[in-house]
Order: structure tokens, then C-alpha cells, then sequence
């Protein structure tokens, strides 16, 4: 069964700085790994989706990078500013278009 | 722009009560998804469908059953509302499965159950 973990669960940084967020998971057959962002008391926000044969995408500020022998996905935001603070969460998609979701890492970026 | 919309953003039920979510996409998706999400449980899929009539078992669906009689609309159906029932209810929809399959999630519906 496939297993995603997400460290830290909470990270509080100063605005400006470049920061990374981690997920691990278990099972390498994947289809996708896609991270989101979600608001207190929202939905999720799709920001970037890897292909199991693509090693990173790019949006705008955001870089996601995957390594699937490893096993592991980083999230990279540049320059962060206070409108970042949201909880980032990770999904790999395995067959029948069912995915396993991280319990997110809540991230904080102070003015 | 893909757009997921949910009937209720709050709803407050008594316990026994029979409870409706609906949940509508407007792109055209195959695969759609009920998802509760709990503190310190995360996302937990509670049943999902991959065509019209079509649905499968996700790791939660006890308490819980669908319906899915148009492409855009699922709906999720509490029988006898409970307590423990009280969630976040998340909806989503993809294409099919395979290499590109894409999740987008509606706004969700905060069930509180008396």
C-alpha cells in the first residue's frame, strides 16, 4: 500500500527567503505526483504536476523536482512572501486514477 | 479553467438524518472523487467513479453511498447522518486514468452533525 509522508509538518520562515518542502513515498509505480496548495477552511489548489517521466516543472516561483527510484518530490519556492502561507499537500497517483495523499506541511512566511 | 462547484459550503444536520452532498464539474472529466478530510487523518477517499453509473469503493465507505446518474454530477448520500460523520467533505474530478490525470477539487462542504 502506498504510503506519502510530508516533513516538516509545519515551517515558519521570514519573507524572502527560499525555502524547500519534502515528500517521500513509498511505492515508485507512479503515475503522477502532484502538490497543492490549500487555504484554512478551503479546497485545494492544484500548483504543479510531474509526470513519473518528467524529473521537474517550473511555475512561476515554484520548481517541483521528483525522483522515483528514490522515492521523493521537493517543492521549491523562491523568494516567499506572506501570501504563500497556506498548507502544501503531495498526491501520487497510482492505477485507476486513485491517489495517496501527505498529511501536508503548513508553511508560514513572516512580513 | 476547470471548475468543480459543491452545493453547500456548510450544512448542519441532525444525527439520523439523510443528507445529500452534490458535486458538479464542467470539464468533461471521467473520474470523480469524495474525499473527507479530518485533523491528523488527512485525505481519506471515501468513494470514487469512473463513469456514468460506474463507482468503486475508496478506503472509507462505510456510513456513506453515491450516485452517479449524470457525467458532470456525483453525489455523495450520508443514509443516517452521525456524529462522527462531522468532516470537511472535499469533491474532485480528473480525466482518466493514466499518465495525465490531474485532480481538481471543489471549494468543500463543512458537514457539522448534531
Amino acid at each position: 500500500k502506498q504510503e506519502v509522508t510530508q516533513i516538516p509538518a509545519a515551517l515558519s520562515v521570514p519573507e524572502g527567503e527560499n525555502l524547500v518542502l519534502n515528500c517521500s513515498f513509498t511505492d515508485s509505480a507512479i503515475y503522477n505526483l502532484q502538490w497543492f496548495r490549500q487555504d484554512p477552511g478551503k479546497g485545494l489548489t492544484s500548483l504543479l504536476l510531474i509526470q513519473s517521466s518528467q524529473r521537474e516543472q517550473t511555475s512561476g516561483r515554484l520548481n517541483a523536482s521528483l525522483d522515483k527510484s528514490s522515492g521523493r518530490s521537493t517543492l521549491y519556492i523562491a523568494a516567499s512572501q506572506p501570501g504563500d502561507s497556506a498548507t502544501y499537500l503531495c498526491a501520487v497517483a497510482g492505477n485507476a486514477g486513485k491517489s495517496t495523499f501527505g498529511d501536508g506541511t503548513t508553511l508560514t512566511v513572516k512580513p | 479553467d476547470v471548475k468543480v462547484t459543491q452545493s453547500s459550503r456548510y450544512l448542519v444536520k441532525r444525527t439520523g438524518e439523510k443528507v445529500f452532498l452534490e458535486c458538479v464539474q464542467d470539464m468533461d472529466h471521467e473520474n470523480m472523487f469524495w474525499y473527507r478530510q479530518d485533523p491528523g487523518l488527512g485525505l481519506r477517499l471515501i468513494y470514487f467513479s469512473y463513469d456514468v453509473k460506474m463507482k468503486e469503493k475508496g478506503d472509507i465507505p462505510e456510513g456513506y453511498s453515491v450516485s452517479r446518474e449524470k457525467k458532470e454530477r456525483f453525489s455523495l448520500i450520508l443514509e443516517s447522518a452521525s456524529t462522527n460523520q462531522t468532516s470537511m467533505y472535499l469533491c474532485a474530478s480528473s480525466f482518466p486514468s493514466g499518465w495525465y490525470n490531474e485532480q481538481f477539487f471543489g471549494p468543500g462542504t463543512r458537514l457539522t452533525v448534531l
